[in-house]
């Protein structure tokens, strides 16, 4: 069964510029997450999408942006990037369980580079 | 607030030693779930176990096995018989309450296997 599939894996960009990321979680999983990892920061949780809503939102600037679509499927967008953008961006999918927490399988990433 | 620690930066272990990677969590929350991911060099978070707070089972997959104290909040990891393999950077993670997608992920412990 296929993963969770995140494109682009590389990219590199000016500050300034804006960039949209995407993520296919895998076939049946209804719950996409975005996390941001940095040297610095570590792994800090950007936003969750369930069924097309934004349940969940991180403390990020309102420059990070997000959605899903019917299919599931989710994009991210940051807007005006800054240097402090660069970062693996984590896209995350799970089976929404009746209860509780299910498990999150996470894509390879997408290593953003802002110059 | 919730908060995950992982005091061990980075462990360097010959192979074959057994290696305990230690997590201690902080909740208000009496209904919980905790996490161990690993992360190898190509960046995809690899999901290894989830507990909830109602199990303190502990629990062993081959040479891995968990233990789980609710009494000093602590979620410990220990991989018998380490390989080169197992060379990563392991994270412990919360969810942030119950039926919440957001992890809170401790900082990691970069675990080096020489052969």
């Amino acid at each position: 069964k296929a993963g969770v599939t995140q494109t682009p894996r590389y990219l590199i960009k000016t500050r300034g510029q804006q960039v949209t990321l995407s993520c296919s979680p895998i076939s049946g999983h209804r719950s996409v997450s975005w996390y941001q990892q940095t040297p610095g920061q570590g792994l800090q949780f950007l936003f969750e999408y369930f069924s097309e809503t934004q349940r969940n939102k991180g403390n990020f600037p309102g420059r990070f942006s997000g959605r899903q679509f019917s299919n599931s499927r989710s994009e991210m967008n940051v807007s005006t990037l800054e240097l402090g953008d660069s970062a693996l961006y984590l896209c995350a999918s799970s089976l929404v369980a009746a209860r509780g927490v299910g498990e999150l399988f996470f894509g390879e990433g997408s290593r953003l580079t802002v110059l | 607030a919730q908060k995950v620690t992982q005091a061990q930066t980075e462990i360097s272990v010959v192979e074959k030693e057994d290696v305990t990677l230690d997590c201690v969590y902080e909740t208000r929350d009496t209904t919980y779930y905790l996490f161990w991911y690993k992360q190898p060099p190509s960046g995809e978070l690899v999901f290894l176990i989830r507990r909830n707070s109602f199990d303190e089972q502990n629990e062993i997959s081959g040479r891995y096995s968990w233990n789980f104290q609710k009494s000093t909040s602590s979620f410990n990891f220990t991989i018998t018989a380490s390989q080169v393999v197992d060379s990563a950077v392991y994270f412990c993670a919360l969810s942030e309450r119950d039926s919440s997608y957001k992890l809170i992920f401790g900082s990691g412990t970069r675990l080096l296997v020489r052969p």
